[in-house]
């Protein structure tokens, strides 16, 4: 059964550094999601895109962060500037879209800031 | 805005038995959908079971069921005969729909065990 995938699966990284997360969807979904799960917190949307384009963000989402869909087949999630917090679990997600909207998950990636 | 909330942060069950996990959501939508994800340790969320908000019928798969409680706004999820793979972190998401957004609103998550 064709899964999402990402990769690394745990990135430490300092203060200030850029990081790249990468993803590689279900290669026939057209919708794809950035999530972060800051620890012991709640699951929060990040972004969607769709056709090449944002879809929509929610306010975590700031100039500090990009997504790019560089081919066919990754889709990522740049943090420009790391801060502390932004250490969290980062899931993507992909979805076909109407009518099941049902989201297939990543494993995440561990993003450490130290 | 909506707001899914989890009130059981931690569950455990003893293997063969059957086990509650809860769900509220609070929206003013009346076309929705609601989801339990598992998510088993160092694993990616599953799905595993989806309720269109329209249909009166509580969703079931296989030992999964939920009691959907539209008026009330309650969403909960109904493990029959808890068996040891069970055990997991299971949330619970909301998602408009029909709207142009597609992106899903989680609950906090209750961690389940699943007890030999």
């Amino acid at each position: 059964e064709p899964e999402v995938t990402q990769t690394p699966s745990h990135q430490v990284t300092q203060m200030g550094q850029e990081v790249i997360l990468r993803c590689v969807p279900i290669s026939n979904h057209l919708y794809f999601y950035w999530y972060r799960q800051i620890l012991g917190q709640k699951v929060e949307f990040l972004v969607s895109f769709y056709n090449n384009e944002i879809s929509e963000k929610s306010e975590i989402f700031d100039d500090q962060f990009s997504v790019e869909r560089p081919d066919g087949s990754n889709f990522t999630l740049k943090i420009r500037s790391t801060k502390l917090e932004d250490s969290a679990m980062y899931f993507c997600a992909s979805s076909v879209g109407q009518p099941a909207y049902e989201q297939y998950f990543g494993p995440g990636t561990r993003l450490t800031v130290t | 805005a909506q707001t899914v909330t989890q009130s059981q942060p931690e569950m455990s069950v003893q293997e063969a038995e059957t086990v509650t996990l809860s769900c509220t959501y609070d929206t003013s939508e009346n076309n929705y959908y609601l989801f339990w994800y598992k998510q088993p340790p160092s694993r990616q969320m599953i799905l595993v079971i989806r309720q269109e908000a329209y249909k009166q019928q509580n969703a079931t798969e296989n030992r999964f069921s939920v009691n959907f409680q539209k008026a009330a706004k309650s969403f909960s999820l109904k493990i029959s005969d808890s068996q040891l793979g069970d055990t997991a972190m299971y949330f619970c998401a909301f998602i408009k729909v029909y709207s142009g957004t597609y992106k899903y609103i989680f609950g906090t998550g209750t961690r389940l065990k699943v007890l030999a």
